[in-house]
């Protein structure tokens, strides 16, 4: 199965800041990659599909960039409802596979 | 918009099994697979299988062979997971998720809706 490998693990940021997740494939994954948003006690929710594609009523604040490998989800001005964790996850091979989360907390 | 309602929480001793069910409210299945996403405690993500509802296939991750049953009934638009032989590392919640099938290619897209998630608590 690919493996997909998120730094930082975590980061603390402030309201404002400009955040960059990335996320790392074991093999290439074309653009088979989506990012997802999950609160405390909350389903994780679809933000970006197909790498660099927006998900429909997901602000613009959010986007993603990346193809083969390397892969990154960049939040341009970091509100306070964006303070959770943020997950990687392939679609190109079976099995679909996650990334191990990485948490974004308030400094 | 398609919504995924999920039974609710469960509590299950040792060896025990736990069905978990997910309902399709305002819409069907249609030409979606449904799989089940598990979150241990503090822990990330995990795909357990999916179900193709159309088709009645339904495929598992190899950690999960021969302890997960995943099953859907197109009359209700309802999937289900049942897990056996459930230990306390079971201990979780469990998600179902919608991503659009393509039957050419077999593949998956992203998951767009979720459930909103099942607490099962494995404790003597």
């Amino acid at each position: 199965a690919i493996q997909l490998t998120q730094s930082p693990s975590s980061l603390s940021a402030s309201v404002g800041d400009r955040v960059t997740i990335t996320c790392r494939a074991s093999q290439g994954i074309s653009s088979a990659l989506a990012w997802y948003q999950q609160k405390p006690g909350k389903a994780p929710k679809l933000l970006i599909y197909d790498a660099s594609s927006l998900e429909s009523g997901v602000p613009s604040r959010f986007s993603g960039s990346g193809s083969g490998t390397d892969f990154t989800l960049t939040i341009s001005s970091l509100q306070p409802e964006d303070f959770a964790t943020y997950y990687c996850q392939q679609f190109n091979n079976y099995p679909p596979t996650f990334g191990q989360g990485t948490k974004v907390e308030i400094k | 918009q398609v919504q995924l309602v999920q039974s609710g929480a469960e509590v299950k001793k040792p060896g025990s099994s736990v069905k978990v069910s997910c309902k399709a409210s305002g819409g069907t299945f249609s030409s979606y697979a449904i799989s089940w996403v598990r979150q241990a405690p503090g822990q990330g993500l995990e795909w357990m299988g999916r179900i193709i509802p159309i088709l009645g296939i339904a495929n598992y991750a190899q950690k999960f062979q021969g302890r997960v049953t995943i099953t859907a009934d197109k009359s209700t638009s309802t999937a289900y997971m049942e897990l056996s032989s459930l230990r306390s590392e079971d201990t979780a919640v469990y998600y179902c998720a919608r991503a659009e099938y393509y039957y050419g290619s077999g593949s998956m897209d992203a998951f767009d809706i979720w459930g909103q998630g099942t607490m099962v608590t494995v404790s003597s």
